[in-house]
């Protein structure tokens, strides 16, 4: 079955730092893979979006890489802020309607 | 900057009701969703609808539920006789185009069935 798995164990780094989210995924061939971030309470907010052919993707403080061989992707936050804690979610496609089929998420937790 | 909206935000109700959530797509987008996610658990997808029919349903989407847009801007999503187990906090989502694979999520309707 297609599984996608996120750190499971909560990350907690220093204001300033670089935190490096990881995704791994089995039984998928995706085109794209996407991350979006969810703050408690609050419905999932879009990131990147990286292609299978585009092994990394930047937006400001933000960086994607994606590699298939590996099946694996990793999300970089560099400059880390308390503002950047939020639990962070993996999301690739599932079936012809493009629903989302997201990991569990991996929470950051950014002290000053 | 457009957004999705979502209503009520908390709904609280008896087993065996009916109820319906209401969302607001973005204007312009053709593609929608309803997701659900229990509490500590992860997003998952319920049912997707274009162009005024499901597209694609998921194994948790039964004949207990059902979608539709009734007036061209709202799009609901019913469930006829709620379970314990529907509590949840369910996301409306958006799409562009047929280009455009990121999704724009509503804040959400907490159901909480008692």
């Amino acid at each position: 079955s297609q599984k996608i798995e996120q750190n499971s164990e909560a990350l907690n780094i220093q204001e300033g730092k670089t935190a490096t989210l990881t995704c791994n995924y089995t039984n998928y061939s995706p085109a794209y893979l996407q991350w979006y971030r969810q703050d408690p309470g609050r419905g999932p907010v879009f990131l990147l979006l990286i292609r299978e052919n585009e092994k990394e993707k930047r937006k400001e403080r933000l960086k994607v890489t994606f590699d298939t061989t590996l099946k694996q992707s990793l999300f970089h936050i560099t400059a880390s802020q308390p503002a950047d804690s939020a639990t962070y979610l993996c999301a690739l496609v599932d079936g012809s309607g493009y629903a989302l089929n997201f990991g569990k998420g991996t929470s950051l937790l950014v002290t000053p | 900057e457009p957004e999705v909206t979502q209503t009520p935000s908390h709904q609280v109700t008896q087993m065996g009701q009916e109820v319906i959530l209401r969302c607001v797509p973005i204007s312009n987008h053709l593609y929608f969703y309803w997701y659900r996610q229990i509490l500590g658990q992860k997003v998952e997808f319920l049912v997707s609808f274009y162009n005024n029919e499901i597209s694609e349903k998921s194994e948790i989407f039964d004949d207990q539920f059902s979608v539709e847009r009734p007036d061209g801007s709202n799009f609901t999503l019913k469930i006829r006789s709620t379970k314990l187990e529907d509590s949840a906090m369910y996301f409306c989502a958006t799409r562009g185009s047929g280009l455009s694979y990121e999704q724009y999520f509503g804040p959400g309707t907490r159901l909480t069935v008692t």
